[in-house]
């Protein structure tokens, strides 16, 4: 079975702290992206991860791609209130010859000041 | 904003019934897909359309059906309408076929069925 996991699924942080998002997948790819949802809007693209080891950063956010341990990571730093929101990893896989992203549950991240 | 346009945004109707959600892709867009966002089944792929032609099928039901027009525009309909098709359902756009590429989601339509 196709399978995306995430956790945490929710998150209470502190500002100034760091954390980290884990991803979790269950067959084999090498495509995974990172989307952020702010309450009650649509969905933004943060990270696209095409190859095992990338990294990109943007900002205080930080993303990679273990693609032998099927496991990606978001990293946040020093994390400030703007970061509050959900976080979605989303996987391409290969099914009946096309590709389609599997989401995970989202992860809820909420930053106090 | 991402370009992609979703009409309407807001939807209320009652079981049993149909309804059309419209999106617009970015221009240059060929992909178009569909999602449905809940609260117990998360974010699920339901269609992708590829420069008019379906690519790709996800956990779409019966009742629902897509299609993309020659101007790229698509729309979904939904048919026998029950309680629980009460979601968000988003549109996303991409420049090609989807390999390796960003998906560019719509603002959304919220579908409550009463």
């Amino acid at each position: 079975e196709l399978k995306v996991e995430q956790n945490p699924l929710f998150l209470s942080m502190q500002e100034g702290k760091n954390y980290t998002i884990y991803c979790n997948y269950s067959t084999t790819s090498d495509r995974l992206y990172w989307y952020r949802q702010d309450p009650g809007k649509s969905l933004e693209s943060l990270f696209v991860l095409l190859s095992n080891g990338a990294v990109k950063q943007e900002g205080r956010l930080m993303a990679s791609l273990d693609t032998k341990a099927r496991l990606s990571t978001l990293h946040i730093t020093a994390a400030v209130h703007d970061l509050s929101a959900t976080y979605f990893c989303a996987v391409d896989f290969n099914i009946h010859s096309n590709y389609q992203l599997i989401w995970g549950a989202g992860t809820k991240l909420i930053i106090k000041p | 904003d991402s370009g992609v346009t979703q009409t309407p945004k807001h939807l209320i109707t009652a079981t049993g019934q149909r309804v059309t959600l419209r999106c617009s892709p970015r221009s240059g867009d060929l992909s178009v897909y569909w999602y449905q966002q809940s609260l117990d089944q998360g974010l699920q792929f339901l269609i992708q359309y590829y420069n008019g032609e379906e690519r790709a099928k996800g956990n779409i039901l019966e009742r629902f059906s897509a299609q993309q027009f020659p101007d790229l525009h698509s729309e979904l309909n939904l048919s026998s309408l029950e309680l629980g098709d009460s979601a968000l359902y988003f549109c996303a756009s991409s420049v090609g076929a989807g390999v390796k590429e960003t998906q560019y989601f719509g603002p959304g339509t919220r579908l409550l069925v009463l």
